[in-house]
C-alpha cells in the first residue's frame, strides 16, 4: 500500500506563478526524498530532506518538513512550461534502510 | 556514467506467456530495486537485491514473479503466466547502500509491459 499521499492529486499553473505540493505519510521514517517523472520516463530525484531537518533548499526547490504532522511540502518557484512533470514523495523507513514507499503523485501542468 | 539501463522499453505479449525484463545499474551501486508503475499511480514495491541477496520482497509479487541479480550485477525480473493485470511500466532503480540511509535511487527508463 502507499504510505505517501500527494495533494493535489492535479495542479495547473501559468508560468512565472510559484507551485506547492504537498505529501502525507503515516509512519515514522529516516527521511523524505521527492521525485520527478516525465510522462512515459523513468523518475529522478530532485531534493532528500532528513527527519531531523525542517527545510531545504535546492535552486528554485524549496521542501519542508513537519514530522509531528508527519507531512511536507515541495515548493517550485517561478515555475518553467518544462517544469510540466508527474511529482511523487517517497519515504525512507526509520530504521531498517529498506526500500522507498513512494505516494500517489501530483500531475504538474505549467502553461506558457 | 551511462546510468540504469532496461531492456526490453516495450513489451507486447499474448495472455498465458512468460516475460523477462533486464536491468543493468550503474556499476558501482550495490542495492537494485524492482518497482511496478500503472498510470496515474506512484512506483509500487517489487523486491530489492544488495549485491546478489534478495533482501526483500513483497506481498504484492506472486508466485508468478521471480527476480534474480546473479553476480550481484544485472538483474533480471521474470514474469510467468502473465495476464492483463499484469499490464504496467516495470521500472528498475539502483543505489548506493548508505549506513545513514539517505541513498537516492537512479531509475532506468522503465519497460513497458502491455498483456492482450
Amino acid at each position: 500500500s502507499q504510505q505517501g499521499e500527494e495533494d493535489p492529486q492535479a495542479l495547473s499553473i501559468q508560468e512565472g506563478e510559484n507551485a506547492t505540493m504537498n505529501c502525507s505519510y503515516k509512519t515514522s521514517i529516516n527521511n523524505l526524498q521527492w521525485y520527478r517523472q516525465n510522462s512515459g520516463r523513468g523518475l529522478v530525484h530532485l531534493i532528500l530532506i532528513r527527519s531531523n531537518e525542517r527545510e531545504k533548499h535546492s535552486g528554485r526547490l524549496r521542501v519542508t518538513l513537519d514530522t509531528s504532522k508527519k507531512s511536507s511540502s515541495l515548493l517550485i518557484t517561478a515555475s518553467r512550461a518544462a517544469d510540466t512533470a508527474s511529482y511523487f514523495c517517497a519515504t525512507a523507513p526509520e530504521t531498517s534502510g529498506s526500500r522507498l514507499t513512494f505516494g500517489e503523485g501530483t500531475q504538474l501542468t505549467v502553461n506558457p | 556514467d551511462t546510468g540504469v539501463s532496461q531492456n526490453p522499453r516495450h513489451k507486447i505479449t499474448k495472455r498465458g506467456q512468460n516475460v523477462t525484463f533486464r536491468c543493468d545499474p550503474i556499476s558501482e551501486h550495490n542495492r537494485l530495486y524492482w518497482y511496478r508503475q500503472t498510470l496515474g499511480q506512484g512506483p509500487e514495491f517489487l523486491t530489492y537485491f544488495q549485491n546478489e541477496a534478495q533482501l526483500e520482497k513483497s506481498r504484492l509479487l506472486s508466485d508468478r514473479f521471480s527476480a534474480e541479480r546473479p553476480k550481484g550485477s544485472f538483474s533480471t525480473l521474470e514474469i510467468q503466466r502473465t495476464e492483463q493485470g499484469d499490464s504496467a511500466m516495470y521500472l528498475c532503480a539502483s543505489s548506493r547502500f548508505r549506513l545513514d540511509f539517505t541513498g537516492e535511487l537512479f531509475f532506468g527508463e522503465g519497460s513497458r509491459l502491455t498483456v492482450l
